[in-house]
């Protein structure tokens, strides 16, 4: 069946440091990507989202990277706050509804 | 911040109770979703709606009901809770007709089946 999956489920980074959060999809009709990031005892927040026809994207201190050869994608958070500790999910959506992996926990070091 | 909204927050319930979750939205979304959630695990989708009077089942398979009768409301019941259903519950809507639908979540509600 489909999966969405990261490679790894935890990731600590230095302050200042830059942050990448990895995941694989199975999917290959997927053709909406999106990353929600989500704090402890909250929902999740929508940080930012490519559609397959883009390999990149850039918001506000991150960059969504997308390899559609290889069904990866990739979140970059540029100079890592401590307002960036949280669970990075990603999701894979065609048709109506997306799958989502499991989450990655980003702990941000000082 | 999105208009999204969910109580209780947090429920401690006893085996065979029925409960009632609540979720509603001030954005006059279309499209709503409920998913579930355990500790440190994925979201499964568990029910979705496309507008009133459309429910339907998602991947997950779950002994829940929804219904939709009003656009801003799409409450989700359990008829006899069991400590299975012990888990976090978030309610998300949508946008009507986007290309790029970003869904809005609740801040959850974290059951206790006792």
């Amino acid at each position: 069946g489909e999966s969405v999956g990261l490679h790894l489920p935890t990731l600590s980074v230095q302050e200042g440091d830059n942050s990448i959060i990895n995941c694989a999809y199975s999917n290959s009709a997927s053709d909406y990507f999106i990353w929600y990031k989500q704090e402890s005892g909250k929902g999740p927040q929508f940080i930012i989202d490519i559609r397959s026809n883009m390999d990149k994207r850039q918001g506000q201190r991150v960059t969504v990277l997308l390899n559609k050869t290889v069904k990866h994608l990739s979140l970059q958070i540029a100079a890592t706050q401590p307002g960036d500790s949280a669970v990075y999910f990603c999701g894979a959506g065609y048709g109506q509804n997306f799958v989502f992996g499991p989450g990655t926990r980003l702990s941000v070091l000082p | 911040e999105a208009d999204i909204y969910q109580t209780p927050r947090y429920l401690v319930i006893g085996t065979g109770k029925k409960i009632t979750l609540e979720c509603s939205q001030t954005m006059g979304h279309d499209k709503m979703y409920w998913y579930q959630q355990d500790p440190g695990m994925e979201l499964h989708l568990i029910h979705y709606s496309y507008g009133v009077n459309s429910t339907e089942k998602g991947d997950l398979s779950s002994e829940s009901t929804v219904s939709r009768i009003r656009t801003e409301h799409f409450p989700l019941t359990l008829e006899s809770a069991r400590p299975s259903h012990t888990s976090q519950y978030l309610c998300a809507s949508s946008a009507p007709g986007r290309a790029l639908e970003t869904q809005y979540f609740g801040p959850g509600t974290r059951l206790l089946v006792l």
